[in-house]
């Protein structure tokens, strides 16, 4: 159980264009689910907390205005990087919070060119 | 938000028992202590996580210092696909939210 999935698996795209991930919870109901990213040979960094039914809360220094969170359900989260640039590259991870503890997505490559 | 402290790398011979140490001096007596494991290009995978008393599951032990300041997670026979980098992380009680350390990189000698 707890199992939570993420799609595409890896996206490439061009600089400017708009990026959606989804982030869904396949065997229970999360209404708390987190967004982070990593880059290459470094730790995962905490980008925003996603509440069900309400806004999402960014941690210091990520942009609300670029990475657009929605959490309309209790198994869906998306994230949505817009006008990405190269800079935005990374892979990004994200998690649903259930029986105490968050269990983690396979994560998303994303490559802006 | 409370930090950890692992070290950057271990070693380890197959089959042979893990004893991965992590610091957490400022914890608050309401901080989880989890531990996951994290495959290049994968996400973390949940290992274990507790609150003051040592835990076993099946696939490793947590012991607790009695001050809780520190903690071992404990692989008792290391196989290769434990080869991982394990991260050490402290649970805030009141948002759920995990900040990751820099984790310790465990390489198993076949």
């Amino acid at each position: 159980g707890a199992v939570v999935s993420q799609h595409p698996s890896r996206v490439i795209c061009k600089s400017g264009t708009s990026v959606k991930i989804e982030c869904r919870s396949l065997d229970f109901q999360a209404t708390t689910m987190f967004w982070y990213r990593q880059f290459p040979k470094k730790s995962l960094m905490l980008m925003a907390t996603s509440n069900e039914g309400s806004k999402a809360t960014y941690e210091q220094g990520v942009e609300k205005d670029k990475f657009l969170i929605n959490h309309a359900s209790l198994t869906l989260s998306t994230l949505t990087v817009t006008s990405a640039h190269p800079e935005d590259s990374s892979f990004y991870i994200c998690s649903a919070f259930t029986r105490d503890t968050q269990y983690f997505g396979p994560g998303t490559r994303l490559t802006v060119l | 938000d409370a930090k950890t402290t692992q070290p950057n790398s271990m070693e380890s011979n197959e089959e042979e028992p893990v004893h991965l140490p992590c610091n957490h001096s400022t914890i608050s007596g309401t901080d989880y202590i989890h531990w996951y494991r994290q495959l290049p290009s994968q996400g973390p995978e949940y290992v274990i996580h507790g609150l003051t008393s040592n835990v076993n599951n099946r696939m490793a032990s947590l012991a607790i210092a009695e001050d809780r300041k520190s903690s071992t997670l404990i692989l008792h026979r290391a196989t290769l696909r434990d080869a991982a980098v394990y991260y050490c992380i402290l649970r805030d009680k009141g948002t759920y939210k995990y900040i990751f350390g820099t984790g310790t990189r465990l390489k198993v000698l076949a």
